[in-house]
C-alpha cells in the first residue's frame, strides 16, 4: 500500500514551452502533497506544499507564477513548470502524507513518487 | 528556521563492519526526525522514525537532544546496505521535511 506514481517519468522539452507534471496517490488520499526539487548529486529542496482544495504554499524562493501547483482531488496533484528554461532542467519529486493514516506514527509520514527528470533544450 | 547537517557525502565500510552515518539538527521546536533511503534507481523510501524507536534492516537511530543528533547506526553491514541515506526534520503546520544533504554509503565485499 501507500503508493506514489508521478508521469510522465521523464521529459525534454523546448526552452518557452510549459510542462505538466502528475502526482496521484494510488491507494489512499492525501490532503496534502509536496513537491521537491533535487539537483545531480544533491539533496531534496522543498518547493511547495500543495494543499487539496486550496492554494498552494510555497517556500522562499519559489515563484509561484512560474511553478504552477494545483490539488483538484484528494489523490492528485500537478506542478506546471511554465515557460520552462534550461535552468529548469531538474528531478521532480512528489510526496503525500496519508489523509486517513493508520497510526499516530504513520501520519507524520510522507510517500515519495518516483520522480520526473525535466530536460529543457 | 530549521537545519539538518549530514556531514560525510561520502562513506566507505567493509561488509561485516560497524556502520554510522551522522546527523545533525538544528530547531527550536521539539523534532521530530527520520531516516529516508535511496537504493540505486529506486525511489525514496522511509527507513525509520525516532518516534517510534524502532530497528529496521538492523538499523537503528537514537535521539540526542543534548547534542541534537541522530545518527545512524548499523553494527554488520551488509552490501545491500549500500544507498543513498539523508536524514530529515519534520516541522511546520504541514510537517514538512527538511533533509540533509545526504550520505552515500558503499559497503565493500
Amino acid at each position: 500500500g501507500a503508493v506514489v506514481s508521478q508521469h510522465p517519468s521523464w521529459v525534454i522539452c523546448k526552452s518557452g514551452t510549459s510542462v505538466k507534471i502528475e502526482c496521484r496517490s494510488l491507494d489512499f488520499q492525501a490532503t496534502t502533497m509536496f513537491w521537491y526539487r533535487q539537483f545531480p548529486k544533491q539533496s531534496l529542496m522543498l518547493m511547495a506544499t500543495s494543499n487539496e482544495g486550496s492554494k498552494a504554499t510555497y517556500e522562499q524562493g519559489v515563484e509561484k507564477d512560474k511553478f504552477l501547483i494545483n490539488h483538484a482531488s484528494l489523490t492528485l496533484s500537478t506542478l506546471t513548470v511554465t515557460s520552462a528554461h534550461p535552468e529548469d532542467s531538474s528531478f521532480y519529486i512528489c510526496s503525500a502524507r496519508d489523509h486517513l493514516p493508520a497510526s499516530k506514527t504513520a501520519a507524520h509520514e510522507q510517500y515519495f513518487g518516483p520522480g520526473t527528470r525535466l530536460t529543457v533544450t | 528556521a530549521q537545519r539538518v547537517t549530514q556531514p560525510e557525502k561520502l562513506l566507505s565500510v567493509f561488509k561485516g563492519a560497524p556502520v554510522e552515518l551522522k546527523c545533525n539538527y538544528s530547531y527550536s521546536g521539539s523534532p521530530e526526525l527520520f531516516w529516508y533511503v535511496q537504493y540505486s534507481r529506486q525511489r525514496l523510501q522511509l527507513l525509520l522514525r525516532h518516534i517510534s524507536r524502532e530497528s529496521i534492516k538492523g538499523f537503528t537511530a537514537d535521539l540526542n537532544k543534548g547534542e541534537t543528533s541522530f545518527h545512524l547506526k548499523k553494527p554488520f553491514a551488509q552490501e545491500e546496505d549500500s544507498a543513498m541515506y539523508y536524514c530529515a526534520l519534520s516541522a511546520g503546520s504541514a510537517r514538512q521535511l527538511t533533509f540533509g544533504s545526504g550520505t552515500q554509503l558503499t559497503v565493500l565485499p
